[in-house]
């Protein structure tokens, strides 16, 4: 079965400009999660979709970031405008079921 | 809240035992999570254990639970080279698709 697929890897930006992440999860994977993976931190959630709704963005910063699922399947994270504090890995996860999550290989954002 | 707290690093040689501790504080705590991250790699679920269990034995891998001191243990036995890497413990109160709460994640260095 293919895995989950983020895409880009890496991500160079300025600060104060706009970038967005891609993520394609395993099919027929219900729910989908955006984890922040800030270096020498363990993964912070973000959002968590199940299908196309939000179950939990508690910790999303709304005022510079978005995230959209569309047709359930597909989701899209966009951070504008970024911050110097925004370099991290964006890990993306789908999940079926209790047995854990499978986790995509990520994009590691650098904003100087 | 929820808090996961792991050793920052661990150093064995080849062929030994490794043992990672975590403790966490959410007594609702249902799920627990053993996962593991290469360099520049997303994460790999290696085991996980539900909250009514002591132990659970997979391979080379034991996990110890202790819920009563909501302390948890991997144990890799003969360990190799190719364990090297980071190993996050992590946490769900267990409904289905319920985020993670992860550790800061434990460096294991394997000296051959």
């Amino acid at each position: 079965e293919a895995g989950v697929a983020q895409s880009p890897r890496y991500k160079i930006i300025e600060k104060r400009q706009s970038v967005a992440f891609w993520c394609n999860p395993i099919s027929g994977h219900a729910t989908l999660y955006w984890y922040q993976q800030i270096l020498g931190q363990g993964p912070k959630l973000l959002i968590q979709f199940q299908n196309n709704g939000v179950v939990d963005d508690s910790q999303l910063p709304k005022d510079r970031f978005s995230a959209e699922r569309l047709k359930g399947v597909d989701s899209t994270l966009k951070i504008q405008p970024a911050k110097l504090e925004d370099s991290a890995v964006y890990l993306c996860a789908s999940s079926l079921g209790r047995d854990g999550y499978t986790f995509g290989s990520g994009t590691r954002l650098t904003v100087v | 809240g929820e808090d996961v707290e792991q050793s920052l690093f661990l150093s064995v040689r080849e062929g030994d035992s490794s043992v990672i501790n975590c403790t966490y504080t959410d007594s609702s705590s249902t799920y627990l999570y053993w996962y593991k991250q290469e360099p520049g790699a997303g994460l790999q679920l290696l085991t996980y254990i539900f909250s009514n269990m002591d132990m659970k034995q997979d391979q080379r891998l034991t996990v110890l639970l202790n819920k009563k001191d909501k302390h948890l243990s991997l144990r890799i036995a003969d360990t190799q080279t190719g364990d090297s890497a980071i190993y996050f413990c992590a946490e769900s109160n267990g409904e289905y698709g319920n985020k993670l709460v992860f550790g800061a994640g434990t460096i294991l260095r394997v000296k051959s």
